[in-house]
């Protein structure tokens, strides 16, 4: 079975420019969560999606951050504009169930530069 | 004030010691607790999971969870170079998708 699949691994990109991020999470896994993390930070929630409903969007940083989850499948994250304090690494996970985070499985993460 | 601490400052161990690896939080909802370990360009990959307080042990590994004191232990015996990687504290609460993540321990096992 194969895992949570994001793309582009990595992505090197000028301010002000347009990137967006694609998860492909576990076949049948409803639940699919975006993460990242940023230089010398920790791991941090972004949102939760059930099927294709935003369940929890606390964590967008601001409005240069756009989720979609069509059709309850992939799920991308677009940031427009690009901003220096973007880069990061974006990890994607999904679970079958909710909560109880033994459930969770995470993607490799794709890599961010904004230069 | 950070809702999980960890010290990230990295760990070098020789081969065969006990890696002792911890983190405190500060919200008493959490009721969950993992930890998770990380490999160099890869995504985290749960190692042990506990539900409130108490131990529990998977080979050489062991998790303590301490809710009285808010604090959390992994321990890894005869510690192997396989076990090098990043190790990362998360805890949840009930009802709550969210994983609050530590910074994680860089550990590096010396053949």
């Amino acid at each position: 079975e194969a895992g949570v699949t994001q793309f582009p691994s990595h992505s090197v990109i000028e301010k002000g420019q347009t990137v967006t991020l694609r998860c492909d999470p576990i076949s049948g896994h409803d639940n699919l969560y975006w993460y990242r993390r940023v230089m010398g930070k920790e791991i941090k929630f972004l949102l939760h999606f059930v099927k294709e409903s935003k369940q929890d969007e606390s964590g967008m940083p601001n409005n240069r951050f756009l989720a979609e989850r069509t059709g309850g499948t992939y799920s991308t994250l677009k940031v427009q504009p690009a901003e220096l304090e973007d880069s990061g690494v974006y990890f994607c996970a999904s679970s079958q169930v909710r909560v109880s985070g033994n459930t969770i499985y995470f993607g490799e993460g794709s890599w961010l530069t904004v230069v | 004030q950070k809702e999980v601490e960890q010290d990230p400052g990295p760990l070098s161990v020789p081969e065969g010691a006990i890696v002792s690896l911890n983190c405190t939080y500060s919200n008493s909802a959490f009721q969950y607790f993992m930890w998770y370990r990380q490999y160099s360009r890869k995504g985290p990959e749960l190692l042990m999971y506990t539900y409130s307080s108490g131990n529990k042990e998977d080979g050489r590994f062991t998790a303590q969870v301490d809710k009285s004191s808010k604090y959390i232990s992994l321990f890894i015996r005869d510690s192997q170079p396989s076990d090098s990687a990043t190790y990362l504290c998360a805890m949840s609460a009930q009802g709550n998708n969210r994983l609050a993540f530590g910074k994680g321990n860089q550990v590096v096992v010396i053949p």
